[in-house]
């Protein structure tokens, strides 16, 4: 059975520390894996990633994926209270995708 | 550019009673689409897919249903909710072509059985 994993399931952390998000996988046919923020509503697509190794940024968010140790970690470094939302991870087999539980990341002022 | 709309936003229905809910895509045409839910501090489970017009696939066994009568309408249906049903159920496209383009997803509909 396809499964996805985060840790931790929730994070608080003051304004200004650095977060590591970690997505494990077990999903057959693997095509990629991508990071999406919810806040209130609907999920946001944050990245995609299909290669090992290659590091995805944008701003102060930046990813990574190891297909060998079948996980990925999502970094957030000098983090805002904007960045308070529940980050979701998925991994892509044909024709879905499978979600982990998702971490809840509250950062305070 | 495409958009994707869910209605109703927020639902309040008693136990037993049916359900309707519609998702519609603009801007493209010959989507795959998707009907998820997500339970209060959950991640999202799929509920079912479409590749075409009448084609659905369910992925768990369940007392909802979908229907696709056009390319790009989509609609999530029960005849009789349960308190289980309740929940935050999100709708999602992603371009057939392509096999590696993410999953677009709409604002979402809130339904609490009562």
């Amino acid at each position: 059975e396809d499964k996805v994993v985060q840790s931790p399931l929730s994070l608080v952390v003051h304004e200004g520390d650095t977060v590591t998000l970690n997505c494990s996988y077990e999903v057959t046919n693997f095509r990629s894996l991508l990071w999406y923020k919810q806040e209130k509503k609907a999920p946001t697509f944050l990245f995609m990633l299909t290669s090992s190794g290659i590091e995805k940024k944008s701003g102060r968010l930046s990813s990574i994926l190891d297909k060998k140790e079948l996980f990925s970690i999502l970094n957030i470094t000098a983090t805002q209270t904007g960045d308070s939302a529940v980050y979701l991870c998925a991994v892509e087999a044909p024709q879905k995708l499978v979600f982990g539980q998702g971490t809840r990341l509250t950062i305070n002022p | 550019s495409q958009t994707i709309h869910q209605w109703p936003a927020t639902l309040v229905q008693p136990v037993g009673s049916p359900l309707s809910l519609e998702c519609t895509v603009e801007g493209t045409s010959n989507p795959n689409l998707y009907w998820y839910r997500q339970a209060a501090g959950r991640g999202l489970q799929l509920l079912f897919y479409s590749v075409g017009i009448g084609q659905i696939s369910s992925e768990v066994p369940q007392n909802l249903s979908a229907s696709r009568p056009q390319d790009r309408q989509f609609i999530l249906s029960s005849k009789k909710l349960l308190l289980s049903d309740s929940g935050f159920y999100l709708c999602a496209w992603r371009r057939r072509a392509s096999d590696t383009d993410t999953q677009y997803f709409g604002p979402g509909t809130r339904l609490t059985v009562l």
